[in-house]
């Protein structure tokens, strides 16, 4: 079964600009949860969707936004990028919903690096 | 309060030697999940062992096994006959509850190198 994928694994944009990430999920997982990665921040989440609906987010700021397809697919766009927002974006895909034990799976990741 | 905590510095163990990596949580949720995932230097997360909170015994996942200490809460990963390959950072994560604000909360991470 293949795992989590994500595109792309690198990018560089400048201030300003937007950027749409994506991510793939396991074979039959509905929910998908987006993560930021920074060395001062250390590991945030950003929001989680199922069934095409967010169903959490994370304390950002509304630049950050997402969705997901009918067949499971996410994406994630930042708007009007800052230097702050360099960091590994990760995805993570999971069966369910809705308890406090089931796992995630992560993709490798997106590097974004704003200049 | 930091709902996970992880202190320990950089850790490094012999090659073949167990090793014990720290992690405390907070929470009054009397459901939850703990969670470990290692995080090699390609940056993809691997998730590794699952302790839920109502767990009678320590869950084990081959090399690794969760020392579950539920008064203390603190929830240790111990890695048994450590490989060159376990160098990596790890990372202690608890998911409280459930429904729509039940969300993975990570630590801050420790850096683990096996020396050969």
């Amino acid at each position: 079964k293949a795992g989590v994928t994500q595109t792309p694994r690198y990018l560089i944009k400048t201030r300003g600009q937007q950027v749409t990430l994506s991510c793939s999920p396991i074979s039959g997982h509905r929910s998908v949860s987006w993560y930021q990665q920074t060395p001062g921040q250390g590991l945030q989440f950003l929001f989680e969707y199922f069934s095409e609906t967010q169903r959490n987010k994370g304390n950002f700021p509304g630049r950050f936004s997402g969705r997901q397809f009918s067949n499971s697919r996410s994406e994630m766009n930042v708007s009007t990028l800052e230097l702050g927002d360099s960091a590994l974006y990760l995805c993570a895909s999971s069966q369910t919903l809705g308890t406090a034990s089931y796992e995630q799976y992560f993709g490798p990741g997106t590097r974004l690096t704003v200049t | 309060a930091q709902k996970i905590t992880q202190t320990q510095p950089g850790m490094f163990v012999q090659e073949k030697e167990a090793v014990t990596l720290d992690c405390t949580y907070d929470t009054s949720d009397p459901s939850y999940g703990l969670f470990w995932y290692k995080q090699p230097s390609s940056g993809e997360m691997i998730f590794l062992i699952y302790q839920g909170s109502y767990d009678q015994q320590n869950a084990t996942e081959g090399r690794y096994s969760l020392n579950f200490q539920k008064a203390r809460k603190s929830a240790n990963l111990v890695i048994s006959a450590s490989q060159l390959g376990d160098s990596a950072m790890y990372f202690c994560a608890m998911r409280e509850g459930s429904g729509a604000n039940s969300k993975l909360t990570f630590g801050k991470g420790i850096t683990l190198s096996v020396r050969p």
